[in-house]
């Protein structure tokens, strides 16, 4: 089975733009999850999606949003861009959500400038 | 806000060495624990999945403890090798909640 994939890879915006970031889950994967992880900081939980729909959401701004479609693909948007927004961005599916494992793709480095 | 605790925050050993790190969290609403080993310029990976009170998984050299009761889960890896250096993360999983991870343990292991 082919793993998690994230598109782009690596991204360079200036402050003020905005981003999506695309996470393509493992086959027949339905949750997808979205972490950011910036220098210093643990994985910090975004949001969580299961079927389209928005299971969990972590305590970021509203500048930050996501979606699911209907083949399990997601992807982050975040708006008005801050320099404190440079961060890795992991994306994770699973077949379900708590009790099975996730499997994190290779994420996109945001770099704001 | 949820509290996910490990230590210690990194650790130095030598080849053969024996070492295990702590995680903490929250004694209720407890669903599931995963502990994940993040190696450097790669992704984090699974390791165990924790769901039962006195669980207690190995695979290979490693293995993990769960107490929800206390809220802690201890991960063990006997003779520690080169290839064993990377963060290890806790993951803890709430009763319809979302994941929260601790800040991992950064284990080193020289030759």
């Amino acid at each position: 089975k082919a793993g998690v994939t994230q598109t782009p890879r690596y991204l360079i915006k200036t402050r003020g733009q905005q981003v999506t970031l695309s996470c393509s889950p493992i086959s027949g994967h339905r949750s997808v999850s979205w972490y950011q992880q910036t220098p210093g900081q643990g994985l910090q939980f975004l949001f969580e999606y299961f079927s389209e729909t928005q299971r969990n959401k972590g305590n970021f701004p509203g500048r930050f949003s996501g979606r699911q479609f209907s083949n399990s693909r997601s992807e982050m948007n975040v708006s008005t861009l801050e320099l404190g927004d440079s961060a890795l961005y992991l994306c994770a599916s699973s077949s379900w959500t708590g009790e099975h494992e996730q499997y994190f793709g290779p994420g996109t480095r945001l770099t704001v400038t | 806000i949820l509290n996910v605790e490990q230590s210690p925050q990194s650790l130095h050993v030598q080849e053969g060495d024996s070492t295990n790190f702590t995680c903490s969290f929250p004694s209720s609403n407890f669903y599931a624990l995963h502990w994940y080993r993040w190696e450097t310029a790669k992704s984090p990976k699974a390791l165990f999945v924790m769901t039962l009170n006195g669980d207690e998984k190995k695979k290979g050299r490693i293995s993990a403890t769960l107490n929800t009761k206390e809220g802690y889960s201890y991960l063990y890896i006997k003779g520690s090798q080169p290839e064993d250096s990377a963060t290890y993360l806790c993951a803890f999983i709430p009763n319809a909640g979302k994941s929260t991870f601790g800040d991992g343990t950064t284990l080193t292991v020289k030759p």
